[in-house]
């Protein structure tokens, strides 16, 4: 069975640029979460999914970014006018629709903002 | 939300049990005590979930006290590929809680041979 599979695994974007960044998840999964981790810091929530709803962005901020989960394809992280402090490893995980399974997390994106 | 906090980091030698813990006072009535490990360039890996007691799986077991205000994982006989971040969650059960999932800093654990 595939886990998580996340792509591209390392992005380059030079300051002003748009960042996509997508997330398979487990086949059978219908949660979503995306989470930024900062070099020898843990992992930030950013926001939560479900198919074609988003639950709770809370972890997000209010300009620039933003995330889907569509009925069909990959959920879609997608950072605006990317600035250097976008730099970061951006990890996705997922989960079936009982509450308390594990999270099953994707190898991240790599993102550099030169 | 209940917060944790667990050693930064910790070091041991190959074939050493190794047990970390972490405290959790406000843990509520419907909390879950859940363990993941990261490597360096990998996404964070499931290692072990519990209520209360004692559970063990292939991998680790964890020790949660009566008054669930802390948990102790438990690493038997580590390799140097134990060599990771341990990260001590404490999950809610309901539908408000599934996106609570909240990550800290971890504890670094450096096996040396």
């Amino acid at each position: 069975n595939a886990g998580v599979m996340q792509n591209p695994r390392h992005l380059v974007r030079r300051r002003g640029q748009e960042a996509r960044l997508r997330c398979s998840p487990v086949k059978g999964h219908s949660h979503v979460y995306w989470y930024r981790q900062l070099p020898e810091e843990g992992l930030k929530f950013m926001v939560y999914l479900q198919k074609e709803n988003i639950i709770d962005e809370s972890g997000m901020p209010k300009e620039r970014f933003s995330a889907e989960f569509p009925k069909e394809g990959p959920s879609i992280l997608r950072i605006q006018q990317v600035v250097r402090g976008d730099s970061a490893a951006y990890f996705c995980a997922s989960s079936p629709v009982s509450y308390n399974s594990p999270l099953h997390f994707g190898n991240g994106t790599r993102l550099t903002v030169t | 939300l209940a917060k944790t906090t667990q050693p930064i980091s910790m070091d041991s030698y190959e074939g050493q049990e190794v047990n970390i813990t972490c405290s959790h006072n406000n843990i509520a009535t419907n909390d879950y005590i859940t363990w993941y490990q990261q490597f360096p360039s990998q996404g964070p890996r499931f290692i072990i979930q519990g209520y209360k007691t004692k559970v063990t799986n292939e991998v680790a077991s964890l020790f949660i006290p009566a008054d669930r205000k802390s948990s102790t994982l438990s690493l038997p006989r580590v390799s140097l590929s134990d060599t990771a971040v341990y990260y001590c969650l404490v999950v809610g059960s309901g539908w408000s809680s599934a996106s609570k999932i909240i990550f800290g800093s971890g504890t670094r654990l450096s096996i040396r041979p």
